[in-house]
């Protein structure tokens, strides 16, 4: 089956660094996305990687190898606002968004 | 401004009245695709769209119909709501080429009792 997985929860303190673990599981793959989901809110695009390395953009940070069928996000300078749901999804050969059931960042002062 | 719409925002009906949640992009965007959200579960596929006529299955479209008759709309229809389709609903969209850049509506939040 497919799946993707993430832990369910991190926390962190404010103006540290954060790492974001996903493996991922599907038939076919081309690419992970990352999604931020504030509580109440909608998913909203962070990143996609479909090569293998490290894409930078801003504070945020996105990083796969797909030999170890494995990504992470990395958040930086951490804020407050960062707070919330963070969401792998894979785009797999059907060329569908598989989504794992996210991870949610709890920030502390 | 670039935007996904939805409507309503919030819906309490009973069992087994038909309801309508519309979603409208202003993107020209060819894929459209619909979602439900629970509680630990991620977002899950009911149906999508890579274009006008053009629709299929995602992983839970029991219960669940969809119609694509022009590109920026693509509704999602309940034709016997139940309990269990309670529940956060999303529409989302992207263009052809960019499959994992999807936006989102704002979401509706469906009660069914």
């Amino acid at each position: 089956g497919q799946s993707l997985e993430q832990p369910s929860e991190v926390t962190a303190v404010e103006g540290a660094i954060v790492q974001i673990n996903c493996t991922y599981q599907t038939s076919g793959f081309y690419g992970l996305s990352w999604y931020q989901q504030h509580d109440g809110g909608a998913p909203t695009f962070l990143s996609y990687n479909a090569l293998d390395g490290l894409e930078e953009t801003g504070r945020f940070s996105s990083f796969l190898s797909r030999s170890d069928s494995y990504g992470y996000l990395l958040l930086q300078e951490l804020q407050m606002k960062d707070s919330a749901s963070y969401f792998c999804a894979a785009l797999d050969s059907n060329y569908q968004l598989i989504w794992g059931a996210g991870t949610k960042l709890i920030i502390k002062p | 401004e670039a935007q996904v719409t939805q409507n309503p925002r919030y819906l309490i009906t009973v069992t087994g009245k038909k309801l309508t949640v519309t979603c409208s992009q202003n993107m020209n965007h060819e894929y459209m695709s619909w979602y439900r959200q629970d509680p630990g579960l991620g977002l899950r596929q009911i149906y999508y769209s890579m274009n006008v006529e053009v629709t299929d299955k995602g992983d839970v479209p029991e219960g669940y119909k969809v119609s694509r008759k022009e590109k920026r709309n693509f509704p999602l229809i309940l034709e016997s709501p139940s309990p269990n389709q309670t529940s956060l609903y999303f529409c989302a969209s992207s263009s052809s080429g960019r499959a994992g850049e999807q936006y989102f509506g704002p979401g509706t939040r469906l009660t069914v009792t």
